[in-house]
């Protein structure tokens, strides 16, 4: 299982921009990028994802680097209710399972 | 609430007890997904079900583990002759199942297994 690279923490503070980013050197040409979070207590939840292009929603935009190599999340104005786990998965061709990793730890202090 | 349900939502058992959890999906996804994650962890696939058809399991369900979706709606995970080791929370998710791009997973909150 081709699992993603991202930092174990970061942290950030209210009302700020916060980059999530992502390494995924062995993506290939058909593999999508999902982001999923997961706050205490609570199952994972879907953010955004993509294939090449950058995407938007009302959540968070996702910004993929040209070789697709690596991405980066990016929620415009963090708030309290943002701190959670931010999982970056790749999806390989045809498999609908999502493979995790350990995620990045966000912290947002008020 | 049309949400992804679990029940239970906590299980406590001894070790060599036989367990059973439920997930029923949001009511049109043909899709399910079960998936286990210990602390500290993220999630880990265990199989799914298309429909009724269970189309992919992980090499992590060991024979003690089996799955049904007998109609194709709500599913249960069996774990016979519990270990120690499969402490962990249970997570159910569900998808739509259409072609395309992205087949969005709606997780519901797990059931937290502890084997005494």
């Amino acid at each position: 299982d081709a699992k993603t690279t991202q930092p174990n923490s970061m942290e950030s503070n209210e009302e700020e921009p916060v980059h999530l980013p992502c390494n995924h050197s062995t993506i290939s040409g058909t593999d999508y990028i999902h982001w999923y979070r997961q706050l205490p207590s609570q199952g994972p939840e879907y953010v955004i994802h993509g294939l090449t292009s950058n995407v938007n929603n009302r959540m968070a935009s996702l910004a993929i680097a040209e070789d697709r190599k690596s991405s980066t999340l990016i929620l415009h104005r963090a708030t309290l209710r943002d701190a959670a786990v931010y999982y970056c998965i790749r999806s390989q061709g045809g498999s609908e399972k999502l493979v995790f990793g350990k995620g990045t730890k966000l912290t947002v202090n008020p | 609430d049309t949400g992804v349900s679990q029940n239970p939502r906590h299980k406590i058992t001894k070790r060599g007890q036989n367990v059973t959890f439920r997930c029923d999906p949001i009511s049109e996804h043909n899709r399910l997904y079960w998936y286990r994650q210990t602390l500290g962890q993220g999630p880990e696939f265990l199989t799914y079900f298309q429909n009724e058809a269970q189309l992919e399991k992980s090499r992590l369900l060991s024979d003690r583990f089996s799955a049904e979706r007998p109609k194709g709606s709500f599913s249960t995970l069996e774990i016979q002759r519990t270990e120690q080791g499969d402490s962990a929370m249970y997570l159910c998710a569900s998808s739509l199942g259409a072609s395309g791009t992205n087949n969005e997973q709606f997780f519901g909150p797990g059931t937290r297994l502890t084997v005494l």
